[in-house]
């Protein structure tokens, strides 16, 4: 089965830089994505992170160190219109098929 | 369609009526899931289609959920003898991914149960 533990909630100032950190463990590890979330949407697709190290896109990267079961999610120059969840989720082998776990989620509030 | 779509967006009953929750999946989509999320919590796995078969639904709850995709595409979660637990909201993700490759999830807006 899958365990996947991220921090409840954070609190980041505009402008600043934020750091979402996902440990997990896992059988059959295939892939690990982050996913955004605002009140009373549905969850979109941030990033997929298959081999370790960092992928950058834009105001948004995401780390991954397979060996030690853990990511992270780094969000850059902080807007009020990145207060959402962020999800942590971990695509793992489900009887030959790669099946798609969710975390609990982190709350990021950003302040002014 | 142009994306992932639900129906009922919100649905109330009452305590022990059956209910039937509709996903109709991005055209061409092989994988689709059925998720459950409760306020302040990430989506809670329920079962996984790839094509017709349910590949995993490890996720259900206990027998009262079943959930069927009859022809590889629409897929219905239905709910028996419904109880006040089983209030939330049920999220439905399709993606393009084969096995062994990967694929991102498209979710749809969810339908919303409440349970009297």
């Amino acid at each position: 089965g899958q365990n996947i533990d991220q921090p409840t909630e954070m609190t980041a100032t505009e402008g600043a830089i934020v750091q979402i950190n996902c440990t997990y463990q896992t059988s059959g590890f295939n892939g690990l994505f982050w996913y955004q979330q605002h009140a009373g949407e549905a969850p979109t697709f941030l990033s997929y992170n298959v081999l370790d190290g960092l992928e950058e896109k834009g105001r948004f990267s995401s780390f991954l160190s397979r060996s030690k079961g853990y990511s992270y999610l780094l969000l850059k120059e902080l807007q009020m219109k990145d207060s959402a969840s962020y999800l942590c989720a971990v695509e793992g082998d489900s009887g030959g098929y790669q099946k798609v776990t969710f975390g609990t989620g982190t709350k990021l509030q950003v302040i002014p | 369609g142009a994306g992932v779509s639900q129906t009922p967006s919100n649905k109330v009953t009452e305590k022990g009526k059956y209910v039937e929750l509709r996903c109709d999946p991005i055209s061409g989509h092989t994988a689709l899931y059925w998720y459950r999320q409760s306020l302040g919590q990430g989506p809670e796995f329920l079962i996984y289609f790839q094509g017709t078969g349910a590949a995993d639904d490890s996720g259900l709850p206990n027998d009262r959920f079943f959930a069927v995709r009859p022809e590889g595409s629409v897929s219905t979660l239905k709910i028996q003898r419904t109880e006040r637990g089983d209030s939330a909201v049920y999220l439905c993700a399709s993606s393009a991914k084969l096995a062994g490759g990967p694929g991102e999830l498209f979710f749809g807006e969810g339908s919303r149960l409440t349970v009297l």
